[in-house]
């Protein structure tokens, strides 16, 4: 596997179900995010890991839980989500050379999507 | 507030001619833009990107030109090809952040 992958590409879930969305980037990147992209609305971000530690959550809701066991993966939870939580969420990963001792960051890539649809 | 816009939603062209996609801002702190390119059913694809030390940026067809001044990025294709066919994206950053602002996008339409 090559660049960022995310399992399911597919996902039609229940307002009471629990599921998990995973990503899994082999760039050798340190920092992980999850995005959001609603119809005809700009990709929204979502939550950011740097170095398995996050660094931002872009006031989302309880019912998304992210998780980032290392640097190479990163799940985010679904529970009691909403018809309007139906979206494509997106993964992407980049070098975070600020947090490695660098001056900057670098490109985020991004991984093909999940699209959810809550009923 | 929608800080990054991209206005025309659509676009066609014909192939061989010259593709423009523009991208207007407002946040005077932004210093990085980017460029992404979009095919249904795949993520967003990394194309060009500029940081705010320049005015412009090329690599092979395409190439991104910045305005500060104006708060305007635009994209240039040159020549178009049918491949090109897809959702182009606008982002913005600026240092000290993680977040890039996104904009709606630009459906470019090719036409052989």
């Amino acid at each position: 596997e090559t660049g960022v992958t995310q399992t399911p590409r597919h996902l039609v879930m229940g307002m009471t179900n629990k599921k998990s969305l995973k990503c899994e980037q082999h760039l050798g990147h340190n920092a992980m995010y999850w995005y959001k992209q609603s119809a005809k609305k700009p990709l929204e971000l979502m939550f950011v890991y740097s170095l398995e530690e996050r660094v931002e959550n872009n006031s989302v809701p309880s019912r998304f839980s992210p998780e980032c066991p290392n640097s190479s993966h990163l799940f985010l939870h679904l529970h009691t989500l909403q018809p309007e939580d139906s979206a494509l969420y997106l993964c992407a990963s980049s070098q975070d050379r600020a947090r490695g001792g660098g001056r900057g960051r670098e490109t985020q890539y991004f991984g093909p999507g999940t699209r959810l649809l809550v009923l | 507030d929608q800080q990054v816009k991209q206005n025309s939603p659509s676009l066609s062209v014909q192939e061989g001619r010259i593709s423009i996609l523009n991208c207007d801002y407002t946040n005077s702190m932004f210093d990085y833009f980017l460029w992404y390119k979009k095919y249904p059913a795949e993520g967003p694809t990394f194309l060009i990107s500029i940081s705010s030390i320049k005015d412009k940026n090329e690599d092979g067809r395409f190439t991104v030109f910045l305005n500060k001044s104006a708060k305007h990025l635009s994209l240039h294709i040159v020549p178009s090809q049918p491949g090109d066919s897809a959702v182009y994206f606008c982002a913005a950053s600026y240092s000290g952040t993680y977040k890039y602002i996104f904009g709606t996008g630009t459906r470019l339409k090719v036409l052989a």
